[in-house]
């Protein structure tokens, strides 16, 4: 079992729709980031989120600490938000990111 | 933008050759962490420097090198480089080790031919 599982892999939706991309994860954290990647491009970070929710724009992030789960949430989607969407932990007292496998996001005009 | 850079964008280098990749980071940022993302896969973690000094290394083979200069811009070092060291090649910068937000450049795409 992964250390950090997303779901789903692949999401294609039509424009407009709501979004929800689920990040499960088994390692104690201090924080939990969620990025974004545009094909042959380089990362973007959204968020790093800690407890609670955060919201910037039309994308809306949430954590549950004690489940250890976190989702990202976007609203009126757009085909521009059509990119590969990654949650990354650090390990517990390191450095290293652990990171999802991605979820591939098509949004269709 | 991130105010993070990375040069060169792409490269394309040959086996046996060695590559040097550069990243710029983010204006008070002390800490750069450096990852390799193959075709298809997510990013591994290759290593971390703060305040000039490595602090942290995944499972990557000692031809891979680096350094933190004091305006704490680092470079990767790739000797020997084999086929599979083909790769988007990532840094990214921070504020603080773990804990702080990440600002990613835009990566540099080496092709070993």
């Amino acid at each position: 079992k992964n250390e950090v599982e997303q779901s789903p892999q692949n999401l294609t939706a039509q424009e407009g729709e709501f979004i929800t991309i689920n990040c499960s994860y088994s390692v104690g954290i201090s924080a939990l980031h969620w990025l974004q990647q545009h094909p042959g491009g380089g990362i973007v970070s959204l968020f790093m989120l800690s407890s609670g929710k955060k919201k910037h724009g039309r994308l809306i992030a949430t954590i549950n600490i004690q489940e250890k789960h976190s989702s990202l949430h976007i609203t009126a989607s757009h085909p521009r938000d059509s990119a590969v969407y990654i949650c990354a932990v650090p390990r517990d007292s390191n450095y290293q990111l652990i990171w999802g496998a991605g979820t591939k996001l098509i949004i269709k005009p | 933008e991130t105010g993070v850079t990375q040069s060169p964008t792409h490269l394309i280098k040959t086996r046996g050759q060695q590559v040097t990749l550069r990243c710029s980071s983010q204006s008070g940022h002390n800490t750069v962490s450096w990852y390799q993302q193959a075709l298809g896969q997510g990013p591994q973690f290759i290593f971390q420097y703060y305040r000039e000094e490595e602090n942290g290394r995944g499972n990557f083979p000692p031809r891979f090198s680096g350094l933190q200069f004091p305006n704490y811009s680092s470079e990767l070092n790739v000797n020997a480089l084999e086929l599979d060291d083909s790769a988007l090649y990532l840094c990214a910068s921070s504020g603080r080790t773990n804990t702080g937000e990440l600002f990613f450049g835009e990566g540099s795409r080496l092709t070993v031919l």
